[in-house]
């Protein structure tokens, strides 16, 4: 079955860190471009971060540079968001989704993982 | 503040026609493709439209999208109860470097 499955969520105090991670099953993930979106409770989506194939072209949105790191193991089928100096607004559910055809248009997505930032 | 403007709710009876509008700018919408998701509470976001107007293998043809300039347009003929749903358009922003969605719209199927 094709599938992503997001781990790695839950609680953690304002100033921690929490890793993420995606598995992907069912498809060839080393030819795919592999995104995270989030969703604050009762918002709008919002895009994370981007990773090529490959690696080696890597996009953040302006306002999570700095904080966050997505990498992606293409032998393990797995994607990776290491997420440091967590705050309040950072609390959301946080999606995989894998991209199409590299215009950022997002045909598989997991069931997201839930992080909560509060102390 | 989302960089597209997308309607927060809509509304049509069953059976009936609804449009959904998403509005950017040259950066955005303007020179790049537009999607469409489909969104039920408490479950991921679905494809639906991709590259302005096309749709994903399963999607039937009562959903279409279009694009004019800096604005986007989904489209739902033959309303049903089934369709209550929030619908996002996302596409890339080229200043930004970025994803950007509009902020969702809920659709209620009257």
């Amino acid at each position: 079955e094709v599938q992503l499955v997001e781990s790695g969520g839950g609680l953690v105090k304002p100033g921690g860190s929490l890793r993420l991670s995606c598995a992907a099953s069912g498809f060839t993930f080393s030819v795919y471009s592999m995104n995270w979106v989030r969703q604050a409770p009762g918002k709008g989506l919002e895009w994370v971060s981007s990773i090529s194939s490959s690696s080696s072209s890597i996009n953040y949105a302006d306002s999570l540079k700095g904080r966050f790191t997505v990498s992606r193991d293409n032998a393990k089928n797995s994607l990776y968001l290491q997420m440091n100096s967590l705050r309040a607004e950072d609390t959301a559910v946080y999606y995989c989704a894998r991209d199409q055809s590299n215009y950022l248009e997002f045909d598989l997505w997991g069931q997201g993982t839930l992080v909560t930032v509060s102390s | 503040q989302s960089v597209l403007t997308q309607p927060p709710s809509v509304s049509a009876a069953p059976g009936q026609k609804v449009t959904i509008s998403c509005s950017g700018s040259s950066s955005n919408i303007g020179n790049n493709y537009v999607s469409w998701y489909q969104q039920f509470p408490g479950t991921p976001p679905k494809l639906l439209i991709y590259d302005n107007n096309k749709r994903p293998s399963g999607i039937p043809d009562r959903f279409s999208g279009s694009k004019s300039a800096t604005s986007a347009t989904l489209a739902i003929t033959g309303l049903q109860t089934g369709d209550e749903a929030d619908y996002h358009c996302g596409t890339w922003d080229s200043s930004l470097s970025a994803v950007v969605f509009g902020g969702g719209t809920k659709l209620t199927v009257l």
